[in-house]
């Protein structure tokens, strides 16, 4: 069965500091590969998709990056962290552009 | 986009009961649905799936109805149980072009069950 993984839980980094954030997926191969960010209380906002290695679109201009080195390996970048960049991050994996997401268990970031 | 506004609706029942969540979309191409159920400090869990052809579709204790004419989703849930408290979410994606069926979510509903 497919399984997905997300590291750190919780992340607590100072204002100017850069971010790595992993996710992993495992079971299934060429997946599509999401991160989204929860403001809290508010809805998911789409940050970046892959639909293959080192193919990433951008949805809202922002302070983060991302790359796909390897199939199953989704990477969330920040070379210096803002305030407003705190939230819940999740990354997410579907088996085709019109199939359902099923999301990691998610990273609190907080920058101070 | 992001949804606005730090109130999400609530819906509070008795265990027992059954529940309604209700979800209305914007876009009237859209054309697959999803019901996702978070809990605090966790990622969503899929749920239940609908695709535009269908009006109902059955799960374990769910229901998902689609009324494409008025562009309402709703996700009913038989004898509500404490464990079914929650936010959940609705999904709406567009399937064909260049889009990559990405997901839009609602804003979200909490549930919650009183013993």
């Amino acid at each position: 069965s497919q399984t997905i993984h997300q590291w750190p839980a919780t992340l607590v980094q100072p204002v100017g500091s850069p971010l790595s954030l992993e996710c992993t997926v495992e079971g299934t191969s060429n997946p599509n590969l999401y991160w989204y960010r929860q403001a809290a209380g508010r809805g998911l906002q789409l940050l970046f998709y892959s639909v293959g290695i080192g193919q990433i679109s951008s949805e809202v201009p922002q302070n983060l990056s991302a790359s796909r080195p390897q199939d199953r390996q989704f990477i969330l970048s920040s070379k210096k962290l803002l305030l407003s960049d705190s939230g819940f991050y999740l990354c997410a994996w579907s088996a085709g552009h019109n199939e359902k997401l099923f999301f990691g268990s998610g990273t609190q970031l907080s920058v101070l | 986009g992001e949804s606005v506004g730090l109130h999400l609706p609530t819906l509070s029942v008795q265990e027992g009961d059954n529940s309604i969540i209700n979800c209305a979309y914007s876009n009237s191409a859209s054309d697959y649905f999803i019901w996702y159920k978070q809990e605090s400090g966790k990622g969503p869990q899929f749920i239940i799936d609908i695709r535009s052809n269908m009006d109902k579709r059955q799960g374990q204790r769910v229901t998902v109805l689609l009324n494409k004419t008025v562009k309402h989703l709703s996700l009913q849930i038989a004898a509500t149980q404490p464990g079914d408290s929650a936010v959940y979410f609705c999904a709406e994606n567009i399937s064909g072009g260049t889009s990559y069926g990405k997901l839009t979510f609602g804003q979200g509903t909490i549930l919650t069950v009183h013993p």
